[in-house]
């Protein structure tokens, strides 16, 4: 079974600056999806970004982008320029990429609060 | 774009009682939906994988009994909380698949459930 781990359970950072979010995750798979998801308060489940394990370059999503270190199965997500609309909570998420095996393993999130 | 639409979004009722929570596709047909529970600042857990047509997958440790899920059609699939008592009160999200696309799942807005 697929585990996701999240050390960081609350991070906050000046409008503006740049904050980073880590994941590591366990897997004996290959091939896989990673996925960062942001819960606002409304509790919307909203897809930032994702990597697909094969790729080796890092995704990128505007001020959002990733660092994908597939041998030490890392996942962080760095955004820059922060907004107050960044201040949520932050999932990091794991797939399977065999059909019919799609179900997520979410990390344990991380609470961000962007200070004006 | 594809959207989940799930429903109602807030309910209350009274122990002993049976809840149903419905869970739609509305432009995409959806052959897989995934029902999840989450509580309050907490991790989103996965509780049962949905197949239409066909009974649905648990994971570990949910009761069958207690949570019914029917996926009739393509578009709909519904979580029924039998006999539900406080311990049952979570807030309970479904996602959904678009085959036609790389996204993983769509997710609804959730339903917050209070058993009083």
């Amino acid at each position: 079974a697929q585990t996701v781990t999240q050390s960081q359970p609350e991070m906050s950072v000046q409008e503006a600056e740049t904050v980073t979010l880590s994941c590591t995750y366990d897997t004996s798979e290959n091939n896989y999806y990673l996925f960062w998801y942001k819960q606002p308060p409304s509790r919307q489940m909203i897809l930032v970004i994702r990597q697909e394990a094969y790729k080796q370059q890092n995704a990128t999503e505007n001020r959002f982008s990733v660092n994908f270190q597939k041998a030490a199965k890392s996942f962080s997500l760095k955004i820059s320029d922060s907004q107050l609309g960044d201040t949520a909570m932050y999932f990091c998420a794991f797939m399977n990429s065999n059909f019919g095996n799609e179900k997520l393993t979410f990390g344990t999130g991380t609470r961000l609060t962007i200070i004006p | 774009g594809a959207v989940v639409s799930q429903h109602p979004s807030w309910v209350i009722c009274k122990s002993g009682t049976s809840v149903k929570i419905e869970c739609r596709s509305l432009d995409f047909q959806a052959t897989t939906m995934f029902w999840y529970r989450q509580f309050p600042k907490q991790s989103l857990m996965l509780m049962a994988t949905s197949n239409e047509g066909s009974k649905a997958t648990y994971e570990q440790g949910v009761e069958k009994d207690k949570f019914l899920i029917n996926h009739a059609s393509l578009t709909l699939s519904t979580l029924t909380v039998t006999s539900a008592h406080p311990e049952d009160s979570s807030f309970y999200i479904c996602s959904a698949r678009d085959p036609r696309t790389w996204r993983p799942q769509h997710f609804g807005d959730g339903t917050r459930l209070s058993i009083l």
